[in-house]
């Protein structure tokens, strides 16, 4: 089936620094990939819908400019989150819809789980 | 407003019982209907999904009974073993939209030996 890769798997980093997280989809091209981001023992909350070659669309309450999504691929996204505080420690889940245009199976990354000291 | 709505929050069964998970949606636009199995510090991982125009879908240990009209849909576990202690999520999106999963907020279940 088809496989959604994120790195890092776990980062940790100081207060204030940014940090990049990626996700690839390896053996199909997504032209459309949604960023979550799920707190212990919570669900996951969508945080933005990221697009191939154009702007994401940030859901309500997301700081765009916080965390910030390019999807320069039809294979690759990223999520920055700059200037990282302990408030923004979370497990960030990126999911990519497979071929088959808007309505291809959605498949989800396994995680990078980001710890800020 | 939750658009997902997810009972029980925990569940206990006993090896070789029925483990069953609730979901109510408001939207009616809603027309994919899948269910997500995750373990700690793991990404979800699909299990089975349905869409409006079937009331039951069966795979293997695993059932989706969906009504239209109630807005629910369920997950059964048969014979539930303690390898499925896991975290349950429910979701739902419009798929001919192509818009995102919404999640229910999820049903610990154990399963004990």
């Amino acid at each position: 089936g088809a496989v959604v890769s994120q790195h890092p798997s776990w980062v940790i980093c100081k207060s204030g620094t940014s940090v990049k997280i990626e996700c690839r989809s390896l053996d199909f091209q997504a032209t459309t990939m949604f960023w979550y981001r799920q707190f212990p023992k919570q669900s996951l909350m969508l945080m933005a819908t990221s697009n191939e070659g154009s702007k994401a669309t940030y859901e309500q309450g997301v700081e765009k400019d916080k965390f910030l999504i390019n999807h320069a691929s039809l294979t690759l996204s990223t999520l920055t989150v700059t200037s990282a505080h302990p408030e923004d420690s979370s497990f960030y889940i990126c999911s990519a819809r497979g071929e088959g245009g808007i309505t291809g199976e959605l498949f989800f990354g396994e995680g990078s789980r980001l710890t800020v000291l | 407003q939750q658009q997902v709505k997810q009972s029980p929050q925990s569940l206990i069964v006993q090896k070789g019982g029925i483990s069953i998970i609730n979901c109510a949606y408001e939207n009616t636009a809603f027309d994919y209907f899948p269910w997500y199995q995750q373990f700690p510090g793991k990404g979800p991982a699909l299990l089975i999904a349905i869409r409006p125009d079937v009331s039951e879908k069966k795979e293997g240990r695993f059932t989706i009974s969906f009504n239209k009209s109630a807005k629910q849909f369920s997950l059964h576990i048969m014979d539930s073993q303690p390898g499925d202690s896991a975290t349950y999520f429910c979701a739902a999106s419009n798929n001919r939209a192509g818009t995102a999963l919404i999640f229910g907020k999820g049903t610990t279940l154990s399963v004990s030996s």
